[in-house]
């Protein structure tokens, strides 16, 4: 059974420290997706990662991709109270198909 | 350029209703999806649509179908209503499917069944 795994599922952090949250997945695939979900919102796309050992950067946050170990981090950098959401990961298990298994979502509360 | 619109935003329905939710996908885009996303099971993958014809469909009785429109609009129905149907359900759109990168989500349509 396919399995998106999050950790931590709750996050509560202090401004300007740095953490990084954990996505890992069960099946075989080269295509991640972090969204952010403000509460009572829809789902914002952060970063798509395309291929092994892709990297990408927007602002304080960072998301890498390694296909071999089925491993994605987000990592977050000096934190602030805007990042305050829930971020979630997302596996496409078939590829045209947009069957997207998401992970279970990691609320973070970035505190002063 | 326009998002993903998705009518109505907030449903109340009782049980055994049966009820029609519409997607309208960003202006070029082929393919809409839906997710459901509940507190207990978050967010699950109900069905892809592209260029009118369903490629993919998650693990959801038949109760939930949906269709897609010559100019790729999406509606799904839910007949038979449960309390366990309650939700936010989301619809996504893409040029043509994952491949192409990226999927865009509408605000949402809340539905409470009662």
């Amino acid at each position: 059974e396919l399995k998106v795994e999050q950790n931590p599922l709750f996050l509560s952090m202090q401004e300007g420290k740095n953490y990084t949250i954990y996505c890992n997945y069960s099946t075989t695939s080269d295509r991640l997706y972090w969204y952010r979900q403000d509460p009572g919102k829809s789902l914002e796309s952060l970063f798509v990662l395309l291929s092994n050992g892709a990297v990408k950067q927007e602002g304080r946050l960072m998301a890498s991709l390694d296909t071999k170990a089925r491993l994605s981090t987000l990592h977050i950098t000096a934190a602030v109270h805007d990042l305050s959401a829930t971020y979630f990961c997302a596996v496409d298990i078939s590829y045209n198909n947009n069957d997207m298994r998401f992970g279970a979502g990691t609320r973070l509360t970035v505190k002063p | 350029k326009a998002g993903v619109t998705q009518t109505p935003r907030y449903l109340i329905k009782t049980r055994g209703q049966q009820v029609t939710l519409s997607c309208s996908p960003i202006s070029g885009h082929r393919s809409v999806s839906w997710y459901q996303q509940t507190p207990g099971q978050g967010l699950q993958f109900l069905f892809e649509y592209f260029s009118e014809t369903q490629r993919n469909k998650g693990n959801f009785p038949g109760r939930f179908s949906g269709r897609q429109f010559s100019n790729s609009r999406s509606e799904m129905n839910v007949s038979t209503l449960e309390l366990g149907d309650s939700a936010l359900y989301l619809c996504a759109s893409s040029l043509a499917g994952l491949a192409t990168g990226e999927q865009f989500f509408g605000p949402g349509t809340r539905l409470t069944v009662l």
